[in-house]
C-alpha cells in the first residue's frame, strides 16, 4: 500500500535557523502530497501542496518540491521563528474518487527557541 | 473564511457507552472524511463518505463504527460500544472535489475509561 516515512524527531532550532524535514513516499502512480501543520491545541491545517513532478508548493516562507526520481517532498525554510513551533505532517493522496484518503507520516515535532 | 467545525471538543465516556462525534463540513463540499490520532502517534485515515454511502473505509473503521449524513449538514461518526483502544483525537474533514485540498476540524478528543 501507500505510505509515508518522514525522518524522526523532534527537531530543535534556534530562531533564525535553517530548517529541513525529510519526507518519502512510497505509492503506487501519481499521488499529490502535502504538509499539514499542526499548532499547539489546535488542528490539522494545510501548509503547502504539489500535485505533479517538479512542482514546488510554497507558503508562509515554507517551501517543498516534489522530486518523483527521488520520492521525496521535504520541506524547508531558510530562517525559522519561534511561532513556526508545531507539529509538521508529510501526507499523500491518489485522489481518485474512491481512494481519495489523505496517509499520512508519523509527524515531527519542531520546536524553535529564541 | 468557511471552515470545518466539530462539537464537542472534548468528550468523555465509560467503555461500552456510545458516542456520537459531530461535524459540520464547509457548505459547498461533498466528500465528507474521519481520521483519528491517538496520542503521539500518525493521524490515520477511517472513513470517507460521498453521495450519502461510504466510499472507502480503513480495518479500523469496523462494525462498532458508523457514518451519517442525517440532514444535509452534519456529518456524524458513531461508536457504539467504546473501547479504551478508542481514546484519540477525531477530525472530520471535507472537500469539494477529491482532487482538491481536504480542510480539517479542530478535533474531538474523546477520553474512554
Amino acid at each position: 500500500g501507500n505510505s509515508v516515512t518522514q525522518m524522526e524527531g523532534p527537531v530543535t532550532l534556534s530562531e533564525e535557523a535553517f530548517l529541513t524535514i525529510n519526507c518519502t513516499y512510497t505509492a503506487t502512480g501519481y499521488p499529490s502530497l502535502f504538509w499539514y501543520v499542526q499548532y499547539p491545541g489546535e488542528g490539522l491545517q494545510l501548509l503547502l501542496k504539489a500535485t505533479k513532478a517538479d512542482d514546488k508548493g510554497s507558503n508562509k516562507g515554507f517551501e517543498a518540491t516534489y522530486r518523483k526520481e527521488t520520492t521525496s517532498f521535504h520541506l524547508e525554510k531558510g530562517s525559522v521563528q519561534v511561532s513556526d513551533s508545531a507539529v509538521y505532517f508529510c501526507a499523500l493522496t491518489m485522489g481518485s474518487g474512491a481512494n481519495s484518503k489523505l496517509t499520512f507520516g508519523k509527524g515531527i515535532t519542531l520546536s524553535v527557541r529564541p | 473564511e468557511p471552515e470545518v467545525t466539530q462539537t464537542p471538543s472534548h468528550q468523555v465516556t465509560q467503555m461500552g457507552q456510545e458516542v456520537i462525534l459531530r461535524c459540520v463540513p464547509i457548505s459547498n463540499h461533498l466528500y465528507f472524511y474521519w481520521y483519528r490520532q491517538i496520542l503521539g502517534q500518525k493521524v490515520e485515515f477511517l472513513v470517507s463518505f460521498y453521495n450519502n454511502e461510504i466510499s472507502e473505509k480503513s480495518e479500523i473503521f469496523d462494525d462498532q463504527f458508523s457514518v451519517e449524513r442525517p440532514d444535509g449538514s452534519n456529518f456524524t461518526l458513531k461508536i457504539r460500544s467504546t473501547k479504551l483502544e478508542d481514546s484519540a483525537m477525531y477530525f472530520c474533514a471535507s472537500t469539494r472535489d477529491y482532487l482538491e485540498t481536504q480542510y480539517f476540524g479542530p478535533g474531538t478528543r474523546l477520553l474512554v475509561l
